[in-house]
């Protein structure tokens, strides 16, 4: 069965910096896109990024362009997004996914997470 | 970025139909998702390019897209399709997201 198990979630104060890891089990990490989605207290999904089955490709939101990135490392089947100078805005629960193919373009969301809190206040 | 416009709340009878509509400009041009978040849980696909359904999900749920509409159909809607509905379009240089409909189950 595919998995995906979010870590690194908490409180961090505005300014300040965040990684969330996503380890992933049940498929072949390498050969699929990956995504970054959030979804702030009581609000809907917002697409946060996209990063191809090889990396070479990333996407980011206007929102987190310049301050979020987002990497992947096939020998730990681990994804990873960096969060830089955190904004009040950022508070959300982050959700990675898998996409149904190795390319990001209009590839549906197959698989989800459980998701982890990311809490930004002073 | 691309707008997608979603209605907040859609309501219907056990057994009747519910449709869904995600509006965009030109939207029947672009590939068209649709996934279900029940409360308290991460989402799930239930249509994806614009009328495919990925295995495990019933045939009551459908999808069309045309023009400036994308629509997701729930026939014999049931008290346990109570969710709300996000549409997701790629636009050329990232995804987004529908605002969401909360399906309600009267």
């Amino acid at each position: 069965d595919v998995e995906l198990l979010e870590s690194g979630g908490g409180l961090g104060q505005p300014g300040e910096s965040l990684r969330l890891s996503c380890v992933v089990s049940g498929f072949i990490f390498s050969r699929y896109a990956m995504d970054w989605i959030r979804q702030a207290p009581g609000k809907g999904l917002e697409w946060v990024g996209s990063i191809s089955g090889s990396g070479g490709s990333t996407y980011y939101a206007d929102s987190v362009k310049g301050r979020f990135t987002m990497s992947r490392d096939s020998s730990k089947n681990t994804l990873y997004l960096q969060m830089r100078s955190l904004r009040a805005a950022d508070t959300a629960v982050y959700y990675c996914a898998k996409r149904q193919d190795f390319s990001v373009v209009a590839s549906p969301l197959d698989s989800w997470g459980q998701g982890t809190l990311v809490t930004v206040s002073s | 970025s691309y707008v997608l416009t979603q209605p907040p709340s859609v309501s219907v009878a056990p057994g009747q139909t519910a449709r869904v509509t995600c509006g965009g400009i030109n939207i029947g041009s672009r590939t068209v998702h649709w996934y279900q978040q029940k409360s308290a849980q991460a989402p799930v696909l239930v249509v994806y390019d614009d009328s495919d359904r990925p295995s495990g999900i019933p045939e009551r749920f459908s999808g069309s897209n045309s023009g400036n509409t994308a629509t997701l159909t729930i026939s014999r809607v049931e008290a346990g399709d109570e969710a709300d509905y996000y549409c997701e379009v790629w636009h050329g240089s990232g995804y987004a997201f529908g605002g969401g409909t909360k399906l309600t189950v009267l």
